[in-house]
C-alpha cells in the first residue's frame, strides 16, 4: 500500500522569505502522479502543483516549485517570496493511474508579517 | 469554472440520526471520492466510485455507505450517527484518464454529532 509522510506538522516563515515543505512517499509503482494541495483556513482545497513521475524536470508554477527525487521517493515544495495569502494547510498526495489519492497528514504553514 | 458542490457546509445531528451528505460535480468526471479530514491524520478515504453504481471501500468504510445512481452525484450515508463521526467530510472528483488527473474538491461539510 502507498503511504505519504509529511514530517513537519507546523512551520512558519517571514513574509517575502522562502520556505520548503517536505514530503516522502512509499510505493512499488514506477509511474504515478504527485500533488501538493493547499487548504486555506475555512476555505476549499485547491491544487498548487502537480508532478508526473516519468518526467525528470521539476514542476514549477510561479512562486511554487518542487524538488522531485524519484529514487529517494521525496517530493518537497518550495515557496518563494512568501505572501500572507500562503498561510494554509498543505497536503502532499500520491496517485497511481486511475486509483484513489493517498494524502499525507499535512503541514500547517503560517506566513508572518 | 469547474465545480464540486456539497449540499451542506455545517450540520449538527443527534446520536443515532441518519445523515445524507450529497455531492454534485459538473465536470463529467468518472471518479468521485468521499474523504474524512481530522487534525493530524490528513484525509482518509471512506469510499471511492469509479463509475455509476460502482463503488470501492476505502480505508475507513465502517459506519458509512454510499450511493451513485447518476454520474454527477455521489452521496455519503451515515445510517446511525455516533459522536466519533464528528469530523470534516470532503467530496472530490477526478477524471479517469492520464491527463488532468488532479482531484477537485467541494467546500467540505463539518458534521457535529451530539
Amino acid at each position: 500500500a502507498q503511504t505519504v509522510t509529511q514530517s513537519q506538522p507546523e512551520m512558519s516563515v517571514q513574509e517575502a522569505e522562502t520556505v520548503t515543505l517536505s514530503c516522502t512517499y512509499d510505493t512499488s509503482e514506477s509511474n504515478y502522479y504527485l500533488f501538493w494541495y493547499k487548504q486555506p483556513p475555512s476555505r476549499q482545497m485547491i491544487l498548487v502543483i502537480r508532478q508526473e513521475a516519468y518526467k525528470q524536470q521539476n514542476a514549477t508554477e510561479n512562486r511554487f516549485s518542487v524538488n522531485f527525487q524519484k529514487a529517494a521517493k521525496s517530493f518537497s515544495l518550495k515557496i518563494s517570496d512568501s505572501q500572507l495569502g500562503d498561510t494554509a494547510m498543505y497536503f502532499c498526495a500520491f496517485r497511481f493511474y486511475g486509483q484513489n489519492f493517498v494524502f499525507g497528514p499535512g503541514t500547517r504553514l503560517s506566513v508572518l508579517p | 469554472d469547474v465545480k464540486v458542490t456539497q449540499s451542506s457546509r455545517y450540520l449538527v445531528k443527534r446520536t443515532g440520526e441518519k445523515v445524507f451528505l450529497e455531492c454534485v460535480q459538473d465536470m463529467d468526471h468518472e471518479n468521485m471520492f468521499w474523504y474524512r479530514q481530522d487534525p493530524g491524520l490528513g484525509l482518509r478515504l471512506i469510499y471511492f466510485s469509479y463509475d455509476v453504481k460502482m463503488k470501492e471501500k476505502g480505508d475507513i468504510p465502517e459506519g458509512y455507505s454510499v450511493s451513485r445512481e447518476k454520474k454527477e452525484r455521489f452521496s455519503l450515508i451515515l445510517e446511525s450517527t455516533s459522536t466519533n463521526q464528528t469530523s470534516m467530510y470532503l467530496c472530490a472528483s477526478s477524471s479517469q484518464g492520464r491527463l488532468n488527473t488532479e482531484a477537485f474538491f467541494g467546500q467540505g461539510t463539518r458534521l457535529t454529532v451530539v
